[in-house]
């Protein structure tokens, strides 16, 4: 059964901070993972990975996809406040050519001031 | 339009009764979906659209679900006979083109709370 685990499920940390989040993933005929910042209620995307060791990167966060062990990493660098929010990360459904994702539980971040 | 819209942003009804929820997508997108999100959870896809045409729909959760799109556009989820457990986010993505289907943009979803 494909699914999509993530760790830690919550954080607080203060501003200037770096996290990183972290997602692991079981899915037959992998072809991407996605992760989006979610606040409030609507996801919003910020990376699409689809090769290994490439590092994705916008501002102060980036991301890294390890195809050989399953997982991605999410960093954020000299948090802000801003950037509390949940963290979702998301594969597409292995017998899918579509946008038919499966997601993870997601990390909640808080940034305290 | 510039994003997806969704409405009503919160609906309260009584168990037992019918609700509707509408998505307006991307103008252009060819795929819409339509996912549900429990507290404290991770979105649970439950169903997509190619035009108009319902491909996937094995995320519905019981009969009581169903969803059409009209004119490649609209889109509208009905609940019939709601339970207190369909209480939940319900989100609209739509995207563009089969080639990156993937990469879905949300609405700000409607709040569904059953009494």
């Amino acid at each position: 059964e494909d699914k999509v685990v993530q760790s830690p499920l919550s954080l607080v940390v203060h501003e200037g901070d770096t996290v990183t989040l972290n997602c692991s993933y079981e899915v037959t005929n992998f072809r991407s993972l996605l992760w989006y910042k979610q606040e409030k209620k609507a996801p919003t995307f910020l990376f699409m990975l689809t090769s290994s060791g490439i590092e994705k990167k916008s501002g102060r966060l980036s991301s890294i996809l390890d195809k050989k062990e399953l997982f991605s990493i999410l960093n954020i660098t000299a948090t802000q406040t801003g950037d509390s929010a949940v963290y979702l990360c998301a594969v597409p459904h292995g017998s899918s050519n579509t946008g038919k994702l499966i997601f993870g539980q997601g990390t909640t971040l808080q940034v305290k001031p | 339009g510039a994003g997806v819209s969704q409405s009503p942003s919160n609906k309260v009804t009584e168990k037992g009764k019918d609700v509707e929820l509408r998505c307006d997508p991307i103008s252009g997108h060819t795929a819409l979906y339509w996912y549900r999100q429990r507290l404290g959870q991770g979105l649970e896809f439950l169903i997509y659209f190619q035009g108009n045409s319902a491909p996937d729909k094995s995320g519905l959760p019981s009969d009581r679900f169903s969803a059409e799109r009209t004119g490649e556009s609209v889109s509208t989820l009905t609940i019939q006979r709601t339970q207190q457990e369909d209480s939940a986010v319900y989100l609209c993505a739509s995207s563009f083109n089969r080639e990156t289907n993937e990469k879905l943009f949300f609405g700000s979803g409607t709040q569904l709370s059953v009494l």
